[in-house]
């Protein structure tokens, strides 16, 4: 298995610009959830879906962040419109389970906005 | 909700030397504690975790202990390499919801 994989690596855009990143879990696992990291504030919780069903988006900023998992296989998260304050790195992990059960992380994506 | 703290915040051990670091959570639902490693410019990967039923876990030079009564749990690295360089956090659940992460401790081993 090829693991996480997300896109794009890197994003760079100007504020005002949507921007949607993307995310393919594990297969086989149940649980994806959408991460966002900076130096202030660590590693966040943004939203977890289990069997594609957004359970908890209590972690979403505000209501210029959406996320979406149409099928098992396929999960974006969209910023629009996109502010500098929203630079960070931006993870998705999948798990087989929602709780108590080991998180495998994407690569990551790294967004700049200016 | 659960609050997570993790100390120290950063850490230098000489190579060769433990490193301890800890946590504390407020939530005494919690059940399940896993420690992740992230390298510079890498993604995080768990290290080990531990269990409410067990006190305490190893795994070569890594081990887990776990005060439930207290709540707080350590990661304990023996004779530390270079290679361990990294951040490492420290979770927890709240009852049956996704982790909560600590801040992360930013481990530098020294050769």
């Amino acid at each position: 298995d090829a693991g996480v994989i997300q896109s794009p690596r890197h994003e760079v855009t100007e504020m005002g610009q949507e921007v949607t990143l993307r995310c393919k879990p594990i297969s086989g696992h149940n649980s994806l959830f959408w991460y966002r990291q900076t130096m202030m504030r660590g590693l966040e919780l943004l939203i977890y879906f289990n069997n594609n069903v957004p359970i908890d988006d209590s972690g979403m900023p505000e209501d210029r962040f959406s996320a979406k998992m149409p099928n098992a296989s396929f999960s974006t998260l969209k910023i629009q419109p996109s502010e500098p304050r929203d630079s960070a790195v931006y993870f998705c992990a999948s798990s087989l389970a929602a709780i108590r059960s080991e998180q495998f992380f994407g690569p990551g994506t790294r967004l700049t906005v200016l | 909700g659960e609050n997570v703290e993790q100390h120290p915040s950063t850490l230098s051990v000489q190579e060769g030397d433990s490193a301890v670091i800890k946590c504390t959570y407020s939530d005494s639902a919690s059940n399940y504690f896993p420690w992740y490693k992230q390298e510079l410019g890498k993604r995080p990967q768990l290290i080990i975790d531990i269990r409410s039923n067990v006190g305490e876990k190893k795994d070569q030079r890594i081990a887990v202990t776990l005060n439930k009564t207290a709540k707080h749990f350590s990661l304990h690295i023996t004779e530390t390499q270079p290679e361990d360089s990294a951040v490492y956090f420290c979770a927890a659940p709240p009852g049956n919801t996704p982790l909560v992460f600590g801040k992360g401790t930013r481990l530098s081993v020294i050769a």
